[in-house]
């Protein structure tokens, strides 16, 4: 399998704009989620799936923030408008049903700038 | 909030140390879980640890749990310089999210 495959890698845009970041999980994985890495705030979770239905979005900062995951092997994390504080690392992640035991598997991220 | 918080935030070693990482968390937990980032990279699972054990072994690597401190240490033997990464401890309770904290950096030195 060749893991959680994010894109794009990088990404530079301007304040304003809309920025759309995509994820694609590991095949038969059930749960996908999304989280922002900063330096001042470290690794924050910004939602979750399970089985393609939102579970939790409480981490996601505002309005401006939007995800999707029209199926099993595709999500998008939309922000719109884009701010300069919105720069940061975001990675997607994604695991397999099990009992009490949420091994998570990361992709590579995706470095967003807003300038 | 960051549930798990690492200490210390950075370390530096040489080549054939061990090296200790510190993990405090503030709840009741399921499970809890060290993960590993190089630079530039996303997180990798390393090892997990159940709220009912004490020690875990995996290669180089050992965790211990103490719950009534609600604290975990990760000791890798004999670093090499592959090694050099942050290193997070996530914890996990009722639910399938799990809470990182900020991590430790470390270095080790060829």
């Amino acid at each position: 399998d060749a893991g959680v495959i994010q894109s794009p890698r990088h990404e530079v845009t301007e304040m304003g704009q809309e920025v759309t970041l995509r994820c694609k999980p590991i095949s038969g994985h059930d749960y996908l989620f999304w989280y922002r890495q900063t330096m001042m705030r470290g690794l924050e979770l910004l939602i979750y799936f399970n089985n393609n239905v939102p579970i939790d979005d409480s981490g996601m900062p505002e309005d401006r923030f939007s995800a999707k995951m029209p199926n099993a092997s595709f999500s998008t994390l939309k922000i719109q408008p884009s701010e300069p504080r919105d720069s940061a690392v975001y990675f997607c992640a994604s695991s397999p049903r099990t009992i009490a035991k949420n091994i998570q598997y990361f992709g590579a991220g995706t470095r967003l700038s807003v300038l | 909030s960051q549930q798990g918080e690492e200490d210390p935030q950075a370390l530096s070693i040489q080549e054939g140390e061990n090296a200790t990482m510190n993990c405090s968390y503030k709840t009741s937990i399921n499970n809890l879980q060290w993960y590993r980032q190089n630079s530039g990279r996303g997180l990798v699972h390393l090892i997990l640890i159940r709220s009912n054990e004490r020690e875990k072994h995996s290669g180089r690597l050992r965790v211990t749990l103490d719950t009534s401190k609600k604290s975990s240490s990760l000791l890798i033997t004999a670093s090499r310089a592959a090694d050099t990464a942050s290193y997070f401890c996530a914890t996990q309770g009722g639910s399938e999210k799990l809470v990182f904290g900020k991590g430790t950096k470390l270095t080790v030195n060829p």
